[in-house]
């Protein structure tokens, strides 16, 4: 079965202390993402991986370092979180290009005190 | 880079009646269009997508879009709605050059009333 995971589902942490937010999948597929949601904004692409050790920044980059070491992996880190990074955030994987179905983990909400 | 609207945030219907979600994009290159719908705390589903060809695609659960090159549309709908249809339904494009960025809409919430 296709699978996304993303550990931990929940979060709450305090300004300023690193975290890490894993993400794994099972379907070994080239491309991954980083979507934020907020309401009334919908999702919003934060990075993307066409490959191991392929990033490149979406659209809210600022604040958010990723890595892809492995194929199967694809970690968010947030050297220094802020309050404005309180959200529901959003993992995906897909095979090659953009016709390609995109595999969603479920989420996991952040919150920054 | 594109965008992606949804006009209508929340679109109450009873049960069994028709509903249409609207989906407006941007730009004029070729692209790919998906339809996705994201049930209480869960992530999103697929349920349809247009590629290339025929312009009317059927998704699951009953679901089908309209491509509209014309008026750059990717319009929702199904015939009869039931309660399980309640969710959040986003729009989302890719250019087909790239096909790296994705794109959402905002998002309408459907609510289908007993």
């Amino acid at each position: 079965e296709a699978q996304v995971t993303q550990n931990p589902r929940y979060l709450i942490t305090v300004t300023g202390k690193k975290l890490t937010v894993t993400c794994s999948q099972n379907m070994n597929h080239e491309y991954m993402s980083w979507y934020r949601q907020d309401p009334g904004l919908g999702l919003r692409q934060i990075y993307y991986s066409m490959n191991v050790e392929v990033t490149d920044k979406g659209d809210v980059p600022e604040g958010y370092k990723v890595s892809r070491k492995e194929k199967r992996n694809f970690p968010l880190i947030l050297e220094s979180p802020s309050p404005n990074q309180t959200s529901l955030y959003f993992c995906a994987a897909r095979g090659g290009q953009g016709m390609d179905t995109q595999y969603f983990g479920p989420g996991t909400r952040l919150t920054v005190l | 880079a594109q965008s992606v609207t949804q006009l209508d945030s929340q679109v109450p219907v009873f049960e069994e009646a028709p509903v249409e979600l609207r989906c407006n994009y941007s730009s004029s290159v070729s692209v790919y269009l998906f339809w996705y719908v994201q049930y209480p705390n869960q992530g999103l589903q697929l349920l349809l997508k247009y590629l290339s060809g025929s312009t009317l695609v059927k998704g699951i659960n009953g679901f089908e879009a309209e491509f509209n090159k014309s008026q750059t549309s990717f319009h929702l709908r199904k015939p009869s709605v039931h309660i399980s249809d309640t969710a959040e339904y986003f729009c989302a494009v890719s250019d087909q050059w790239t096909g790296n960025q994705f794109y959402f809409g905002t998002g309408t919430s459907l609510t289908v009333i007993p």
